[in-house]
């Protein structure tokens, strides 16, 4: 069964200041999604990354994805209070049909002045 | 021109009621999904259908029914409703066929109190 763990599931962060979420996944996989969820709101996707060595940035994001590692982060560079939500990576388990995918259980990040 | 657009948004009822859930996508997907986010924000994938047809159907009590009467329309009833089925009930659509990415896109959520 396939098992995708975040961390930290918290993270207070400083204005400015930089960061780093982390998914580990537990079954071979070549799609991984980063999703933002601000409160009572819906998943808004952020990145879609297919293949080993991908990296995708979006203003303060960058998302990488190492397939060896069954790794993938979630960097966030000179971060902004519009930035607080919860974060989720969401793992694709291609030994299933469907597109069948399983989340973390998210990263709630909050930015302070 | 929302995408996936989900009704109702609030669902209040009591124990023992049966209740439906609608969900449509103007995206042309072939796919749709339903998900549930519990009180601690966990995500886990419910059913999904494929140009109508079940593909995935998680362990979920036989309560739960999906029906796809086309493509663009997913509705989740519940039967017998409990306590602990409260939650957030997301939709969720993709295109599977001709892309790669297979990128969902979620609906606005419905959340459900049972009390």
């Amino acid at each position: 069964e396939l098992k995708v763990e975040q961390n930290p599931l918290f993270l207070s962060m400083q204005e400015g200041k930089n960061y780093t979420i982390y998914c580990n996944y537990s079954t071979t996989s070549d799609r991984l999604y980063w999703y933002r969820q601000d409160p009572g709101k819906s998943l808004e996707s952020l990145f879609v990354l297919l293949s080993n060595g991908a990296v995708k940035q979006e203003g303060r994001l960058m998302a990488s994805l190492d397939t060896k590692a069954r790794l993938s982060t979630l960097h966030i560079t000179a971060a902004v209070h519009d930035l607080s939500a919860t974060y989720f990576c969401a793992v694709a388990n291609l030994l299933t049909a469907g597109n069948k995918l399983t989340f973390g259980g998210g990263t709630r990040v909050l930015v302070k002045p | 021109d929302t995408a996936v657009s989900q009704t109702p948004k609030y669902l209040v009822t009591q124990m023992g009621n049966d209740k439906s859930i609608k969900c449509e996508q103007n995206l042309g997907h072939d796919t749709m999904y339903w998900y549930k986010q519990d009180s601690k924000k966990f995500l886990k994938i419910m059913f999904s259908y494929n140009n109508k047809e079940l593909i995935i159907n998680e362990t979920v009590p036989n309560r739960f029914s999906p029906k796809s009467p086309d493509k663009a329309h997913l509705n989740l009833h519940i039967n017998s409703l409990e306590l602990g089925d409260s939650a957030v009930y997301f939709c969720a659509s993709s295109h599977v066929a001709t892309s790669r990415s297979y990128e969902q896109y979620f609906g606005p959520g419905t959340r459900l109190t049972v009390t």
